[in-house]
């Protein structure tokens, strides 16, 4: 069974800080996405950044980048340059050949002013 | 903008009602999707639909079942609520097919309390 794993509860950081958040997951598919979704306090969640597995280059997305790692399962997301507006709970999720998304329990991200 | 909005944003319902979860997107999706998010459990799809009248079971369906009688809604029913189902419901869209399809979009959710 295809699993995410978010390693990190809840983490904190100073504004302007560079923080990354870890996700790992585990399939023996070979073709598959990898997204991290944004949901802000009391607002709905959000696409941030997909990668798709076959493309070696990291995804970016202005402040957002992510750190894929296809060999080690590995799909962490690095926040730049952080905002107070980046305090959000982030989910790293899965989706394979059938298009449905399997997601990790989430960290709660909390930007200290 | 695409929009997902969802009937209520609280519910507080007593054990053994039917409770309705209703959800509408403007955006002409094929595909609609309900998940439960629960605290350290992150969000786990309970049905999804691909197209009108039909639907799919997710991984847990159990006390739950959805229906889809126009493209842009799809709703969600409790039968007899429990209050093991006491929960936050997200309703999602996307695409069929294609790239595309890979972004879903979420509306704000309903906080359901059932007592």
């Amino acid at each position: 069974a295809q699993t995410v794993t978010q390693s990190q509860p809840e983490m904190s950081v100073q504004e302007a800080e560079t923080v990354t958040l870890s996700c790992t997951y585990d399939t023996s598919e070979s073709n598959y996405y990898l997204f991290w979704y944004k949901q802000p306090p009391s607002r709905q969640m959000i696409l941030v950044i997909r990668q798709e597995a076959y493309k070696q280059q990291n995804a970016t997305e202005n402040r957002f980048s992510v750190n894929f790692q296809k060999a080690a399962k590995s799909f962490s997301l690095k926040i730049s340059d952080s905002q107070l507006g980046d305090t959000a709970m982030y989910f790293c999720a899965f989706m394979s050949s059938n298009y449905q998304l399997i997601w990790g329990a989430g960290t709660k991200l909390i930007i200290k002013p | 903008d695409v929009k997902v909005t969802q009937s209520s944003r609280y519910l507080v319902k007593r054990t053994g009602e039917k409770v309705f979860l209703e959800c509408v997107q403007d955006m002409d999706h094929e595909n609609m999707f309900w998940y439960r998010q629960d605290p350290g459990l992150g969000l786990r799809l309970i049905y999804f639909s691909y197209d009108v009248k039909m639907k799919e079971k997710g991984d847990i369906p159990e006390g739950y079942s959805v229906s889809r009688e126009k493209k842009e809604r799809f709703s969600l029913i409790l039968e007899s609520a429990s209050t093991n189902q006491t929960s936050m419901y997200l309703c999602a869209s996307s695409l069929l097919g294609g790239r595309s399809s890979y972004e879903q979009y979420f509306g704000p959710g309903t906080r359901l309390t059932v007592t």
